[in-house]
């Protein structure tokens, strides 16, 4: 199975914040690489897909780069409806992995 | 609108059994991979199993395997879970989502997702 170890589990940012999360992948995953944002109380909203593309609707000051192993998803400027939980996926093969997790509060 | 409303949950006595049903609406049920994913308390999510769009192919977990089955009934774009010999550590909300036209591209649609707790 491939793991995800996602860094830092906790961030305590301002808001207008540059803020920076990685993802590591156990084995090389090329570019599939999915990123979520979660609230408190609702499902997972996908942000990121293919370790770089954006999804439809989602603000441009979020983004996502890397391949292989390493990844790193990053929000420009942070605003107050980012306060979060953010999770890296795997999606290259069975059994699908997540990262433990990042939460964003604020500070 | 893409939607998917998930019920069946609740409370059930440990090495019972229930099952969860996942309606979905607003796209072609049959075209797509369709997957559930949990949450327990606090924790983190976790993958359970995946019903693909293609070949019917289904894939599970080790932690579910063989006490849990997915299916899917295209005639009523209906995803569900069986799920039997249930634990305490299976207390979670349960999540269905619906994954892009590429399936390795994601998840783009969850459904509000039900609660089971396995507990005597």
């Amino acid at each position: 199975d491939i793991q995800m170890t996602q860094s830092p589990s906790f961030v305590s940012a301002s808001v207008g914040d540059r803020v920076t999360i990685t993802c590591r992948a156990s084995q090389g995953i090329s570019s599939w690489l999915v990123w979520y944002q979660q609230k408190p109380g609702k499902a997972p909203k996908l942000l990121i897909y293919a370790a770089s593309s954006l999804q439809s609707g989602v603000p441009s000051r979020f983004s996502g780069s890397g391949s292989g192993t390493d990844f790193t998803f990053t929000i420009s400027s942070l605003q107050p409806e980012d306060f979060a939980t953010y999770y890296c996926q795997q999606s290259d093969s069975f059994p699908l992995t997540f990262g433990g997790g990042t939460k964003v509060e604020i500070k | 609108e893409v939607q998917l409303l998930e019920s069946g949950g609740g409370l059930v006595q440990p090495g019972g059994s229930l099952r969860l049903s996942c309606a979905a609406s607003g796209f072609t049920f049959s075209t797509f991979a369709v997957s559930w994913v949990r949450q327990a308390p606090g924790k983190g999510l976790e993958w359970v199993s995946t019903i693909s769009d293609s070949d019917d192919s289904t894939y599970y977990a080790d932690s579910v395997k063989g006490r849990f089955t997915i299916s899917g009934d295209n005639s009523k774009s209906t995803l569900y879970l069986q799920m039997h010999s249930l634990r305490a550590e299976d207390t979670a909300v349960y999540y269905c989502a619906k994954s892009r036209a590429v399936a390795s591209s994601g998840m783009d649609v969850w459904g509000q997702g039900t609660t089971v707790t396995v507990s005597s």
